[in-house]
């Protein structure tokens, strides 16, 4: 009964450097998301899917790209990283708009 | 476009006094309106949701929230605060295709 698992927890990354963020759900959602949080900025979302096979952008898409593997899983990939995306990067998942999300735990990500 | 504006990034409440915390929104139909918790380190957890039914909802922990569409206003309120209340609490919307926009978060402390 994980709910939605996230992969890893903590990273450090150097300027440049590539990484995967994993998101795993066992619910039997269609929509996934990935966001992340800053100080005082709230939550903002980065990319999503609505279903298998589908990604559209989100508000801050820039320097990230995401792939929906199959229904379960959803990742986030950096491809050269930033001091910028310096952040706390959340998945999550949705049933329908009006049932709102659940949430991972989290990755925290620093980039030096 | 939908927006959610959280009027104060922090409050301080003596433990057992009123707790009151204020979201203001902006949407073009009619609303989802959902207010999250997240707690040190963790991820975020659902602590209620307007969905159209009745327009004072309750969630969890003792929480409240009452729709006012004239005031534009999804305020969150509990009668008395708990030390285990201390956390981030993040009003959100859901927009026409599910996806959620979320305030800037206002961080509740409880003091003993």
């Amino acid at each position: 009964n994980a709910g939605v698992t996230q992969t890893p927890k903590f990273q450090v990354l150097k300027t440049g450097q590539s990484m995967t963020l994993q998101c795993a759900q066992d619910m039997n959602h269609n929509s996934m998301y990935w966001y992340r949080q800053d100080p005082g900025m709230g939550l903002r979302l980065i990319y999503y899917s609505a279903s298998e096979g589908t990604t559209d952008k989100g508000e801050v898409p820039n320097g990230y790209n995401v792939s929906r593997l199959n229904k379960r899983e959803f990742s986030l990939r950096l491809e050269s990283a930033a001091p910028s995306q310096t952040s706390v990067y959340f998945c999550a998942t949705s049933r329908a708009a009006n049932y709102g999300y659940t949430f991972g735990s989290g990755t925290r990500l620093t980039v030096v | 476009a939908q927006s959610v504006t959280q009027l104060g990034s922090h409050v301080s409440v003596s433990e057992g006094a009123l707790v009151l915390l204020r979201c203001n929104y902006s949407s073009s139909v009619p609303p989802y309106l959902f207010w999250y918790v997240q707690y040190p380190n963790q991820g975020l957890q659902l602590l209620l949701k307007y969905t159209s039914a009745a327009t004072l909802v309750k969630g969890i922990n003792g929480f409240e929230a009452e729709f006012k569409k004239s005031e534009t206003s999804f305020h969150l309120t509990t009668p008395s605060a708990h030390m285990s209340d201390a956390a981030e609490y993040f009003c959100a919307v859901s927009d026409s295709g599910g996806k959620l926009i979320f305030g800037q978060g206002t961080e509740l402390s409880v003091k003993p």
